[in-house]
């Protein structure tokens, strides 16, 4: 089964408001990777972690990988009504796989 | 560059029919993979290929075959259409190193009455 979980799994916040989704694996991935998908669209890639415990910054948004490299956040501050989407992450469990698996998603709502 | 392309963008089988979703990219990438995307359950990797010539399964393969005879190329295939294949499907390529990114098509949206 799906061995990369998302929570929230939904999200409603008034524009302005911050937002985080969280993500987290039952195993060590060797790097994660997230995506965001707007409503009818396909996942367009944000960013990629490697290294335990690092931190980057994308204008508002503010991505973290956990020191045991077994789960990862992220973070947007003030919303706007262009966040809305669908935010999954995605990782490889080890460093000799090539299986890139994803989690099960947030979806967020932003209220004007 | 047109990225990946999918085809066709909409179908409708019947239970037992069998089809060939379409999936190219013209980007020279080596790493191709098929997801299926549910409510609530993500996307989830059906197949993927490091290379032409080379496939293995993802974590929902049955009912599903793959081959890639060229580098630009990954077509899916439905041998007995069931309900359960319903789904959203998207094919995704990305560089042949793993940290690369990946970059997706449009999708098909598959329905099996």
């Amino acid at each position: 089964g799906q061995q990369v979980m998302q929570i929230p799994q939904y999200q409603h916040v008034q524009e302005g408001e911050d937002f985080t989704t969280y993500c987290n694996s039952s195993t060590t991935l060797s790097n994660i990777q997230w995506y965001k998908q707007r409503p009818g669209g396909h996942p367009v890639f944000l960013i990629q972690l490697v290294k335990s415990g690092e931190v980057k910054k994308q204008k508002r948004l503010t991505f973290q990988f956990g020191e045991a490299k077994k789960n990862s956040s992220l973070h947007i501050t003030a919303t706007q009504t262009t966040d809305v989407g669908t935010y999954f992450c995605a990782g490889r469990r080890g460093f000799m796989t090539d299986k890139l698996i994803f989690g099960t998603g947030t979806r967020l709502q932003v209220f004007p | 560059n047109a990225g990946v392309t999918q085809t066709p963008k909409f179908q409708v089988l019947k239970t037992g029919q069998s089809m060939t979703l379409q999936c190219a990219q013209d980007m020279n990438h080596e790493y191709m993979s098929w997801y299926r995307q549910d409510p609530g359950m993500g996307l989830r990797l059906i197949h993927y290929s490091v290379g032409a010539g080379i496939t293995d399964q993802g974590e929902v393969p049955n009912g599903y075959n793959v081959s890639r005879s060229t580098t630009e190329d990954f077509p899916l295939r439905l041998l007995s259409a069931a309900p359960s294949q319903t789904s959203v499907y998207f094919c995704a390529s990305s560089y042949g190193d793993r940290t690369y990114e990946q970059y997706f098509g449009p999708g098909t949206r598959l329905t099996v009455t």
